[in-house]
């Protein structure tokens, strides 16, 4: 079975800096998606970027970047110039390619970024 | 407007009894999902439907049950066999084309004492 692993529990950045949040996988498959989620204090999960395992180009969405590394399973996301709305939980998720696309995502455990004014 | 809605925002139960989490999807899409949160936890599937009048386990079925008797809704009870129920529980769906992300509900705070 797949495992995300998220090692920071916390983590905080000042308003305009950059900040990376680092996410780990555990898979044996080759085709696959990744994913970041984030989930602000209204506890809506909103999709921040998406990743799929066979492109080599890092997904960017204004300020979020991901920085993937297929060989070693790594997959952190950047934000850059911090804003005070990104202070949320984020959550690493991966999702296998399977056959039917209905597989489920399999979510770590998250990490509690607060952004500092 | 499409979206999933989830019915009561909370909700408070006491020990001992089965209650009964709506999910309600206009999206048109197969698959939905419960996943439960918890501090610390992260989301952790419960269980899933592909279509309907089917589903599969997830990591933690145990003490909850569904049902997909029609293609909007996928219910979720959560019965008292289920140790610590009090949680945040979370409804998605997503449409069949593979590259798309999950959709998800605005979920329910269920609170048992």
């Amino acid at each position: 079975a797949q495992t995300v692993t998220q090692s920071q529990p916390e983590m905080s950045v000042q308003e305009a800096e950059t900040v990376t949040l680092s996410c780990t996988y555990d898979t044996s498959e080759s085709d696959y998606y990744l994913f970041w989620y984030k989930q602000p204090p209204s506890r809506q999960m909103i999709l921040v970027i998406r990743q799929e395992a066979y492109k080599q180009q890092n997904a960017t969405e204004n300020r979020f970047s991901v920085n993937f590394q297929k060989a070693a399973k790594s997959f952190s996301l950047k934000i850059s110039d911090s804003q005070l709305g990104d202070a949320a939980m984020y959550f690493c998720a991966y999702r296998s390619w399977g056959n039917s696309g209905n597989t489920p995502l399999v979510f770590g455990k998250g990490t509690r970024l607060s952004v500092i004014a | 407007d499409g979206g999933i809605t989830q019915s009561p925002k909370y909700l408070f139960r006491k020990e001992g009894q089965n209650v009964t989490l709506s999910c309600e999807q206009n999206l048109n899409h197969d698959a939905m999902y419960w996943y439960r949160q918890d501090p610390g936890q992260g989301l952790r599937l419960i269980y899933y439907s592909q279509i309907v009048n089917d589903f599969q386990k997830g990591d933690i079925a145990e003490g909850y049950s569904v049902s997909r008797e029609k293609k909007e809704s996928f219910p979720l009870t959560v019965t008292s066999a289920q140790k610590n129920p009090t949680a945040f529980y979370l409804c998605a769906s997503r449409p069949p084309d593979r590259d798309s992300p999950l959709h998800f509900g605005n979920g329910t705070r269920l609170t048992v004492t």
